[in-house]
C-alpha cells in the first residue's frame, strides 16, 4: 500500500515568516500533486510535479519533487493570511493517494 | 463552466433514513470519485468510477452505494444512515484515472 506522510500536521506562524512543509513516502510516484483546501471548500489543485528534482514556482510558493520521486516539499515565502488552509499532497496511483495534510494558519 | 457541482450543500438525517448525494461535472472527465473527510482522518475514498460504466470500492465503502448514471453524473447513496456517517462528503472528477482531480464544494451531512 502506498502511503504519503505529511509534516508537520499543524503549523501556526506570523505573517511575513517563511515555512516549509513536507510530503514523504517509501514509494516512487510517477507524479505528485499539491492541493490547497480553504475552510468550507473543496481542495483546489496548485501544481503537479513530474520529473525527479523538478522545481516549480507559483508566486510565493515553491514546490520541489525529490530526485528519487519519493518525496516533495512546499516552501512559502513571506506567508500571508490568505495562505491559511489545509495543504494536501497526492501521488499518482490507481487510485490517487492522498496524504492527511498540513493545516497552516497565518496570523496577521 | 460550473466544474463539479454537488447537491445538497447541507443535510440533517435521522438514524435509519436514506438519502442520495448528487454529483455532476461538465468537464467531460472520464473518472469520478466520492470521498469523505473527517477531522484527523484526511480524505478517505469511498467509491470511484474509473470510466463510464464502471464502479469500484475504495477504502471505506461499507454503508454506501454508488451509481455512475452517465459520463457527467455520479451519485452516492446511504441506504440506512448511521451517526458514524456524519462527515463532509466530496465528489471529484478527473480526465484520467489516478491523476489530477477537481473537487466539488462538498456536502455537509449530520446524522442524528
Amino acid at each position: 500500500t502506498q502511503l504519503l506522510e505529511q509534516s508537520p500536521q499543524f503549523l501556526s506562524i506570523q505573517e511575513g515568516e517563511n515555512l516549509t512543509v513536507y510530503c514523504n513516502s517509501s514509494s516512487v510516484f510517477s507524479s505528485l500533486q499539491w492541493y490547497r483546501q480553504e475552510p468550507g471548500e473543496g481542495p483546489v489543485l496548485l501544481v503537479t510535479v513530474v520529473t525527479g528534482g523538478e522545481v516549480k514556482k507559483l508566486k510565493r510558493l515553491t514546490f520541489q519533487f525529490g530526485d528519487a520521486r519519493k518525496d516533495s516539499s512546499l516552501h512559502i515565502t513571506a506567508a500571508q493570511p490568505g495562505d491559511t488552509g489545509l495543504y494536501l499532497c497526492a501521488g499518482a496511483g490507481t487510485p490517487l493517494v492522498f496524504g492527511k495534510g498540513t493545516r497552516l494558519s497565518v496570523i496577521a | 463552466n460550473a466544474g463539479v457541482t454537488q447537491t445538497p450543500k447541507f443535510q440533517v438525517l435521522k438514524t435509519g433514513q436514506s438519502m442520495t448525494l448528487q454529483c455532476a461535472q461538465d468537464m467531460n472527465h472520464n473518472s469520478m470519485y466520492w470521498y469523505r473527510q473527517d477531522p484527523g482522518m484526511g480524505l478517505r475514498l469511498i467509491y470511484y468510477s474509473a470510466s463510464e460504466g464502471t464502479t469500484d470500492k475504495g477504502e471505506v465503502p461499507n454503508g454506501y452505494n454508488v451509481s455512475r448514471l452517465n459520463k457527467r453524473e455520479f451519485s452516492l447513496r446511504l441506504e440506512s444512515a448511521a451517526p458514524s456517517q456524519t462527515s463532509v462528503y466530496f465528489c471529484a472528477s478527473g480526465p484520467f484515472f489516478g491523476e489530477t482531480q477537481y473537487f466539488g464544494p462538498g456536502t455537509r451531512l449530520l446524522v442524528l
